[in-house]
């Protein structure tokens, strides 16, 4: 059974720095590109980044783009999101996804992570 | 604004056949599959189309197509638990970016 677990979300201030981290199991992860997905509380979704399958290519939102980095540890079955900068605009419910090949659009996706950046 | 433009609403009756659609551009819609994802309220999203093929475990009440830069996602014989926002997605080459559409809401009456 596919599973993708995030984690690391937290209540963070204006500026800081936060780190998520998504688990993957049940699949041969280093086959499959993922990606990073939010969702601000009763807004629509809006994708982040993209990694592919040997960590290239990478491609950012332009939200995202000079502020976040997303990275992968095939060994670890995992993906990352490295969050620099954070605004109360960033404040969303973060998924991982992953990607089924066609079309970059995706087939499974976790339960999500919440990110509050607040003073 | 979302680069795919989706219905704000739409609503149908228990057996009903609903389409929803999600207009884009030749350099999204127009060249790549297309996503439908299901979100029930206060849960995560759930993929119930990829491309016109459907994920294991999704009832085959669901379907999708494409013609043009317009998708289409038709539930036919409407159940009370399809009631939920649906999101269409897909790549958009051009601006090398994935897009979503807006999410339309699905009543069941």
């Amino acid at each position: 059974e596919v599973q993708l677990v995030e984690s690391g979300g937290v209540l963070v201030q204006p500026g800081g720095s936060l780190r998520l981290s998504c688990a993957a199991s049940g699949f041969m992860f280093s086959s499959y590109r993922m990606n990073w997905v939010r969702q601000a509380q009763g807004k629509g979704l809006e994708w982040v980044s993209y990694i592919g399958i040997g960590s290239s290519p990478i491609y950012y939102s332009e939200s995202a783009k000079g502020r976040f980095t997303i990275s992968r540890d095939n060994a670890k079955n995992s993906v990352f999101l490295q969050m620099n900068s954070l605004r109360a605009e960033d404040t969303a419910v973060y998924y991982c996804a992953r990607d089924s090949g066609k079309s970059g659009i995706f087939d499974f996706w976790g339960q999500g992570t919440l990110v509050t950046v607040s003073s | 604004q979302s680069a795919l433009t989706q219905e704000a609403s739409v609503s149908g009756t228990v057996g009903q056949k609903v389409t929803l659609s999600c207009v884009g551009n030749s350099n999204n819609i127009g060249s790549q599959a297309v996503g439908w994802y299901q979100q029930i309220s206060h849960g995560g999203p759930q993929t119930v189309m990829l491309g016109n093929s459907l994920p294991s475990g999704i009832p085959d009440r669901f379907s999708g197509s494409k013609s043009g830069t317009t998708a289409s996602l038709t539930i036919s014989g409407l159940q009370p638990e399809d009631e939920a926002v649906y999101y269409c997605s897909t790549w958009d080459h051009s601006l090398s970016t994935h897009v979503f559409g807006g999410g339309t809401k699905l009543t069941v009456l």
